[in-house]
């Protein structure tokens, strides 16, 4: 059975870092995402790997703040946010290939 | 980046109808769309890939269609685990971008 689960989120304030992680089991390793929730609102995808991590996609926004990188060894996906502001608060999910999905980790950036 | 807009953004339908939801880009994306329901404080559930081939699990009640520019969902005899809100997404080219969501919400 495919299992994602989300771990890290916390409460930050404006300017900190966070690092989130996601432990992975059920399958081999493959391409992996990250997509968030901002409250009340829609989906946008943030970046994805590939199997050996020589591959990395960012969406403009996130790009030089977010970090993706993953662990095979320990079947776990991260995700090092840096600079936060405001804006980044929301759920974030990871996903294998966007197939299936974590449960999600709530991450708020407040004074 | 390739802008994904839904239409309608919400409906009302009743239990036993049958919806349609649309999802236009704004350049030409080939089949290289999926659909995605999310129900209230759940994570989003991928329905579809290729705009037509059904993920393992997902009943053949969901009917995706559409290449090129304009994609449909369609899902018949609604019931009310269907009630939720629905995403398409597009793997053309990078970023991924999701449209803005349509939720379908009990007549």
């Amino acid at each position: 059975e495919v299992q994602l689960v989300e771990s890290g989120g916390a409460l930050v304030q404006p300017g900190g870092s966070l690092r989130l992680s996601c432990a992975t089991s059920g399958f081999s390793p493959d391409w992996m995402d990250w997509v968030r929730q901002a409250p009340g609102k829609g989906l946008e995808w943030l970046a994805n790997i590939n199997v050996d991590g020589s591959e990395k996609y960012y969406v403009d926004s996130v790009r030089g703040r977010f970090t993706i990188s993953r662990d095979n060894a320990k079947n776990s996906l991260y995700l090092q946010m840096d600079s936060l502001g405001a804006e980044d608060t929301a759920v974030y999910y990871c996903s294998k290939r966007l197939d299936f999905w974590g449960q999600g980790t709530l991450v708020t950036v407040s004074s | 980046d390739i802008q994904l807009t839904q239409s309608p953004s919400s409906l009302s339908a009743s239990v036993g109808d049958s919806v349609t939801i649309t999802c236009r880009a704004n350049q030409v994306i080939s089949d290289s769309l999926s659909w995605f329901q999310q129900r209230p404080g759940k994570a989003p559930k991928s329905l579809m890939y290729g705009a037509s081939k059904l993920h393992s699990g997902v009943p053949s009640k969901f009917k995706g269609s559409g290449s090129g520019t304009v994609f449909t969902l369609t899902i018949s005899n609604l019931q009310p685990e269907d009630f939720a809100t629905y995403f398409c997404l597009q793997y053309y080219r990078y970023p991924r971008t999701f449209g803005q969501g349509t939720k379908v919400e009990i007549k």
